[in-house]
């Protein structure tokens, strides 16, 4: 079974500046997805960013980043030049590669708060 | 309509009652997921569809919890006797499905908070 830790219950981070957030996996398998989620209060999930495992490349969405290690089985976002609207709970998540779905595991979340 | 849609958006039921909560998935998404979102298990996958066949019903907590989908479009998840523990923000999901990198991405709906008294 996959397990994804997500190990900063909360974070906080001053407009224009920039935020790591961490998230951990682990997993047996070699080809697979990951994803970082985020979820404002009005409750409504929004796909950030999508890495597959196979790409070395880390994925890059405007003022978000990815930092993926493969092998230490880490999945970091960088929220760059931090927004009121980045306050969010972030969601980091796990998709075997499974034919043409695949069912999503999450991390616990981060509570991201953005200050002015 | 441009996004996934659920109803209703709040449930408040009392224990014992049976309740439906609809997904309205994204108009081509072949793939429809659910997902219970509660503070004391945190977000959890429920059931999968295929066109309107469940491959995976892996996720569902009890016999209480059924779900079908018609038509490989609108889905309905039904929860009978409802207990306290039940509470909690059902999300439901849709994608492409297919095999290339983009079909996996799932876009959620809004959640239906349902509260059994």
């Amino acid at each position: 079974a996959q397990t994804v830790t997500q190990s900063q219950p909360e974070m906080s981070v001053q407009e224009a500046e920039t935020v790591t957030l961490s998230c951990t996996y682990d997993t047996s398998e070699s080809n697979y997805y990951l994803f970082w989620y985020k979820q404002p209060p009005s409750r409504q999930m929004i796909l950030v960013i999508r890495q597959e495992a196979y790409k070395q490349q880390n994925a890059t969405e405007n003022r978000f980043s990815v930092n993926f290690q493969k092998a230490a089985k880490s999945f970091s976002l960088k929220i760059s030049d931090s927004q009121l609207g980045d306050t969010a709970m972030y969601f980091c998540a796990f998709m075997k590669h499974v034919l043409s779905w695949g069912k999503l595991q999450f991390g616990a979340g981060t509570q991201v708060v953005v200050t002015p | 309509g441009a996004g996934v849609s659920q109803s209703p958006s709040n449930k408040v039921t009392e224990k014992g009652k049976d309740v439906e909560l609809r997904c309205d998935p994204i108009s081509g998404h072949t793939a429809l997921y659910w997902y219970r979102q509660s503070l004391g298990q945190g977000l959890e996958f429920l059931i999968y569809f295929q066109g309107n066949s469940a491959p995976d019903k892996s996720g569902l907590p009890s016999d209480r919890f059924s779900a079908e989908r018609t038509g490989g479009s609108v889905s309905t998840l039904t929860i009978q006797r409802t207990q306290q523990e039940d509470s909690a923000v059902y999300l439901c999901a849709s994608s492409l499905g297919g095999t290339s990198g983009g079909a996996y991405e799932q876009y959620f709906g809004p959640g239906t908070r349902l509260t059994v008294t």
